[in-house]
């Protein structure tokens, strides 16, 4: 089982700053199966970031994911308020289980 | 616009089989894609729980397959969990999603939670 660690756990920045996330895999993340969801509390959860680096429909260009093999991540350009939440990477390679990582909360300052 | 729906039991006591099912609208399942359930404990992080093809191929989390049935019903345009011998560590908002891979979801239910106590 791919186990994903992302750090930090917590995140304080302000409105206008850039946020920079990560998550690291125990072993390699086949073909780049890594994507990044976005949390906000009462709410289901919604795809980012698929195939490491690729937006989703809609998603706005100010998120842009990077990485391979091991390392990943998650980069927030120019935080907006509605920006502030939790965020989980998660590998969908060819074997399950499909893991998540614990999840950074991003707060504002 | 797809939209996906969970209903069920909010409550379930220990030892029974929790079953939820998830209506979609907007597409028809039998068209294409995987259709997932996941799980969330209150605040807690995400747990993959299992996924099933539109041609009921099904694929299982290793640490629940022995307790988990993923099925589906194209007549109704939904699918269903069942999750068997149910301790409190079960509880949690369990959503369903629309995969575009087997554990990559671009559609969610707003989620239903499910408390297992006696």
């Amino acid at each position: 089982e791919i186990v994903l660690t992302q750090s930090p756990g917590t995140l304080s920045l302000s409105p206008g700053e850039r946020a920079t996330l990560s998550c690291r895999a125990s072993q390699s993340v086949s073909s780049s199966y890594l994507a990044w969801y976005q949390q906000k509390p009462g709410q289901a959860p919604r795809l980012l970031i698929y195939g490491a680096s690729s937006r989703a429909t809609g998603i706005p260009d100010r998120f842009s994911g990077s990485g391979s093999g091991t390392d990943f991540t998650l980069t927030i350009s120019r935080l907006e308020p509605e920006d502030f939440a939790v965020y989980y990477c998660q590998q969908y390679g060819s074997s399950p289980p499909h893991t998540f990582g614990q999840g950074t909360k991003l707060e504002i300052k | 616009q797809v939209q996906l729906q969970e209903s069920g039991p909010g409550l379930v006591k220990p030892s029974e089989t929790l079953s939820l099912t998830c209506a979609v609208s907007g597409y028809s399942i039998s068209s294409g894609y995987y259709w997932g359930w996941i799980r969330q404990p209150p605040g807690k992080g995400l747990e993959w729980i299992g996924s099933i093809y539109h041609s009921g191929s099904t694929y299982y989390n290793p640490s629940l397959k022995s307790r988990v049935t993923i099925s589906v019903d194209t007549s109704k345009n939904q699918f269903s969990l069942k999750l068997s011998s149910v301790t409190a560590a079960d509880t949690a908002v369990y959503y369903c999603a629309r995969g575009v891979a087997v554990g990559l979801f671009d559609y969610w239910g707003q989620g239903t939670l499910v408390t297992v106590s006696s």
